[in-house]
């Protein structure tokens, strides 16, 4: 069974910019998560998508954010880009609900110069 | 969802197992105990979870202490290829009507290393 993708895999923005990132689910998971990794904050939760709802958000600016679609993929929106939003961007796939487990794609790494 | 605390950094010789603790002593009766690992600059990769039991798979075993406070992950027989920094997260399991509980809360984890 394929795994989590995320396209693209690198992406070099400048400030003021926006930016959207492509997440494909592993095959039957309905539930698509989006975290933000930096080396300061490390791994933090910015929101999940089931059935094309948002179900759960963190605690992240309004410029951040996301949409599912009916086939699960998901999209992830950064507007006005700030050299902080510089990151690795992971999404992560489930089947429904815990205890199903969140499997990861391999990330997106955005900088932001 | 209750917090771990894990060593920052652990060394472990080629071929020996590797015992990483996770301590959770605020866990509640329906939090399951995860394991992921990352390698440098990779997603996370999911080892194993468990409830109260002890769990063994292709990657590895988790032992779960009586009380459910502590667990540790042993990789049987570490490669270099397991060098990577491991989380210990624990999160709610279903029985639950309040959604809110689907993220992972990850901490700083322990780095490990693997010595030829």
């Amino acid at each position: 069974k394929a795994g989590v993708t995320q396209t693209p895999r690198y992406l070099i923005k400048t400030r003021g910019q926006q930016v959207t990132l492509s997440c494909s689910p592993i095959s039957g998971h309905r539930s698509v998560s989006w975290y933000q990794q930096t080396p300061g904050q490390g791994l933090q939760f910015l929101f999940e998508y089931f059935s094309e709802t948002q179900r759960n958000k963190g605690n992240f600016p309004g410029r951040f954010s996301g949409r599912q679609f009916s086939n699960s993929r998901s999209e992830m929106n950064v507007s006005t880009l700030e050299l902080g939003d510089s990151a690795l961007y992971l999404c992560a796939s489930m089947k429904n609900r815990p205890p199903d487990t969140q499997y990861f794609g391999p990330g997106t790494r955005l900088t932001v110069l | 969802d209750a917090k771990t605390t894990q060593p920052t950094s652990m060394d472990c010789a080629e071929g020996r197992a590797a015992n990483l603790p996770c301590n959770h002593s605020t866990i509640s009766g329906n939090e399951y105990v995860y394991w992921y690992r990352q390698i440098h600059s990779q997603g996370p990769q999911y080892i194993i979870h468990g409830l109260k039991n002890n769990e063994t798979n292709e990657m590895a075993s988790l032992i779960i202490t009586e009380d459910r406070k502590s667990s540790t992950l042993i990789l049987p027989h570490a490669t270099l290829r397991d060098t990577a920094v491991y989380y210990c997260i624990v999160r709610v399991g279903k029985g639950l009507t309040n959604f809110g509980n689907e993220k992972l809360t990850f901490g700083t984890g322990t780095r490990l290393t693997i010595i030829p």
